[in-house]
């Protein structure tokens, strides 16, 4: 697609449910990173894809998150049974093979946990 | 470990006054550097990398590797700079290569 691609755009769900985020990046940008952005505060690493290498989950702050990714294609960001302080927004980013072009970022996901 | 810094969260400047927003950093390597910006409403955005040495929008940033420092700069600040400004660094870290970001800093650009 012409860019990185984001859904739901905003997402409300109740305190204990579980939550699935969708990204689509750029077609043949083998590079894949999910962050997170509370309000007020910087970027956060989540989990990094690249190619068919295993994932850096490095990020991940707890057993309730997970990503997937299938091949060089869409990612998915699962949050199980999300708390009040899950809610930010969650953006991801994807980047051709070298990281050193920089990253082309979606719109990212807000997320409110009530 | 890598570590990116910016000190400040908050920068009020005039128009047409210079501009600095500063970015240390802590890598052992040797790292590739980033500016991103985000605009009000829209989404992060590249904004120069020290590869490739260039100037956007007027901003200009240098890698001094004996300060561990990439600061951003531009001669004569624009109410349209205003915005959210983030360094970032990519390297090799313990969990293999990454990006991290620091923690931003807002500009404010005042006529």
């Amino acid at each position: 697609g012409a860019g990185v691609s984001q859904s739901p755009s905003n997402k409300v769900t109740e305190k204990g449910k579980d939550v699935e985020l969708r990204c689509d990046p750029i077609s043949g940008h083998t590079a894949l990173y999910w962050y997170r952005q509370r309000l007020g505060q910087g970027l956060e690493f989540l989990i990094y894809f690249q190619g068919n290498s295993a994932p850096d989950k490095s990020g991940l702050p707890s057993d309730r998150f997970s990503a997937e990714r299938t091949g060089e294609s869409v990612s998915t960001l699962t949050i199980q049974r999300t708390q009040q302080e899950d809610s930010a927004v969650y953006l991801c980013a994807s980047s051709p093979q070298t990281e050193a072009y920089g990253y082309t970022f979606g719109s990212g996901t807000r997320l409110t946990v009530v | 470990a890598q570590r990116v810094t910016q000190p400040e969260k908050l920068l009020s400047v005039f128009k047409g006054a210079p501009v600095e927003l500063k970015c240390n950093y802590s890598y052992s390597g040797s790292p590739e550097l980033f500016w991103y910006v985000q605009y009000s409403r829209q989404r992060l955005q590249l904004l120069l990398r020290h590869i490739s040495r260039e100037s956007i929008k007027g901003f200009t940033a240098d890698l001094n590797k004996g300060e561990t420092s990439f600061h951003l700069k531009k001669p004569f600040a624009q109410e349209e700079d205003s915005a959210m400004y983030y360094c970032a660094l990519s390297g090799l870290g313990a969990g293999g290569f990454k990006t991290i970001f620091g923690a931003g800093t807002r500009l404010f650009v005042k006529a």
